[in-house]
């Protein structure tokens, strides 16, 4: 199993640019989730999803889009970057949203910087 | 609101043990989170904590006081490799974890 993978590990935009976070998962969870990380603070939720076809709106949702049209792929949406979206991008899954199976597995992160 | 608190940065001796505090205010409680984050990787899952009282893994332990709003990461018998943040998440009554923003522990030989 790869896990939760991620792509592009490292990108830079021009203000303005959109751009798409890929995010596969080979575990089979329902759960997923994007997370923002920024320097010496913690995880932000950007959007999660409870399984194919359902997404909402975490923590700070202003300025991307997500979709989940099947249970592996959970690719975030970045429209009309910003220097303010500058950031660390973590993909996770978790198998689902009760607590006892929610221990959450991350992907290895895209460094996103916007000039 | 809903807030972690967990002081920012420790310092510590190889060999020696450490103790990483948490408070938490959530919106309900449905279990606490520990995470380790080497630099420049993603979080790793440490420990899970629901109910009151101490959970050992090896070298690491975890604590939980649920009417305290008050959890520890015990770190016994410190290792170079232990250097790293540490992340502390509650899970509220959404199933949402909400984040510290971390200890970063610095360990000196």
């Amino acid at each position: 199993n790869a896990g939760v993978t991620q792509t592009p590990k490292f990108r830079i935009l021009k203000i303005g640019q959109s751009m798409t976070l890929q995010c596969t998962q080979d575990m089979n969870h329902n759960y997923m989730y994007w997370y923002r990380q920024d320097p010496g603070m913690g995880l932000k939720l950007i959007y999660y999803s409870v399984g194919a076809g359902i997404t909402d709106k975490g923590e700070v949702p202003n300025g991307y889009n997500v979709s989940r049209s099947t249970t592996e792929d959970f690719p975030l949406r970045l429209e009309l970057a910003a220097p303010s979206q500058t950031s660390v991008y973590f993909c996770a899954s978790s198998p689902g949203g009760l607590a006892d199976y929610n221990e959450q597995f991350f992907g290895p992160g895209t460094r996103l910087t916007v000039l | 609101g809903q807030n972690i608190d967990q002081p920012t940065e420790m310092t510590a001796t190889e060999g020696a043990i450490v103790q990483i505090n948490c408070t938490y205010q959530t919106s309900g409680f449905n279990g606490l989170f520990w995470y380790q984050q080497h630099a420049g990787e993603a979080p790793t899952f440490l420990s899970y904590n629901v109910l009151d009282g101490l959970e050992e893994k090896g070298r690491f332990s975890s604590f939980l006081s649920r009417s305290k709003g008050y959890s520890y990461l015990l770190l016994k018998e410190l290792q170079m490799k232990d250097s790293a943040s540490y992340l502390c998440a509650a899970l509220d009554s959404n199933y949402q974890l909400i984040w510290g923003a971390g200890t970063k522990l610095i360990i000196k030989p």
